[in-house]
């Protein structure tokens, strides 16, 4: 499977403030996502990165709050923006083909807390 | 009712035991299923994919039951290293890029 890498792998960061997080793939990938895990929680999908394309977001996010680019097939980043302690969560993002029998593949996250 | 539902546990069991865990899923009409295992803070990890027929992975076998919507991971021999969030995903289209569903896991400690 793809070797996916994320960075930062933690961070403290003021309120108000924002956030880019990276994700590069060692191989092109046709499918890229962000997901949020608040502690406790579950895995939530924020968007789907689209090469080329604006991204999808889920219900409940928008492209305001959570700005995405994905400017070719390796690579994508997510940008928490105007964060306040209810954003502190690990955020993932993870790889799939375009078949649905493929898992998706995860990199290894980015712990986020607001002060 | 939830898409995807899971015991949370915790279930905590000795060494060598063997444990089950099942998943329903609301919508008939999903199309491929997955186990993953959670460490504490780290990434979800693909444990295994599940197959109408069932599947074994050594210790893990996964079966799935499309008529009553559930699957289920049943662990044997229970190791310390087994200790971890035991994660059901859905997937409710054609491709990968169709709704998936993450369960909230079910957590399992292997005691000594």
């Amino acid at each position: 499977s793809a070797v996916i890498s994320q960075k930062p792998s933690r961070d403290i960061c003021q309120r108000g403030t924002s956030l880019t997080i990276q994700c590069q793939v060692d191989s092109q990938v046709t499918m890229m996502f962000w997901y949020r895990q608040q502690p406790g929680q579950s895995l939530t999908l924020i968007a789907t990165a689209n090469q080329g394309s604006e991204a999808t977001y889920e219900s409940g996010f928008v492209i305001d709050k959570f700005p995405i680019s994905r400017p070719n097939l390796t690579f994508s980043t997510l940008t928490v923006s105007n964060m306040s302690p209810e954003d502190s969560s690990i955020y993932l993002c993870s790889v799939a083909g375009t078949n649905s029998n493929q898992p998706q593949h995860f990199g290894d996250g980015t712990r986020l807390s607001i002060l | 009712r939830k898409e995807v539902e899971q015991d949370p546990g915790p279930f905590n069991v000795p060494e060598g035991a063997t444990v089950a865990f099942n998943c329903t899923y609301s919508n008939s009409a999903s199309q491929s299923f997955f186990w993953y295992r959670q460490d504490c803070r780290k990434e979800p990890k693909l444990l295994m994919s599940v197959y109408s027929s069932g599947n074994e992975d050594g210790r893990f076998t996964a079966q799935l039951n499309r008529a009553s919507q559930y699957i289920s991971l049943l662990i044997r021999d229970s190791k310390l290293s087994d200790s971890a969030t035991y994660l059901c995903v859905v997937n409710q289209g054609e491709t990968s890029y169709d709704k998936v569903i993450f369960g909230p896991g079910t957590s399992l400690s292997v005691i000594p």
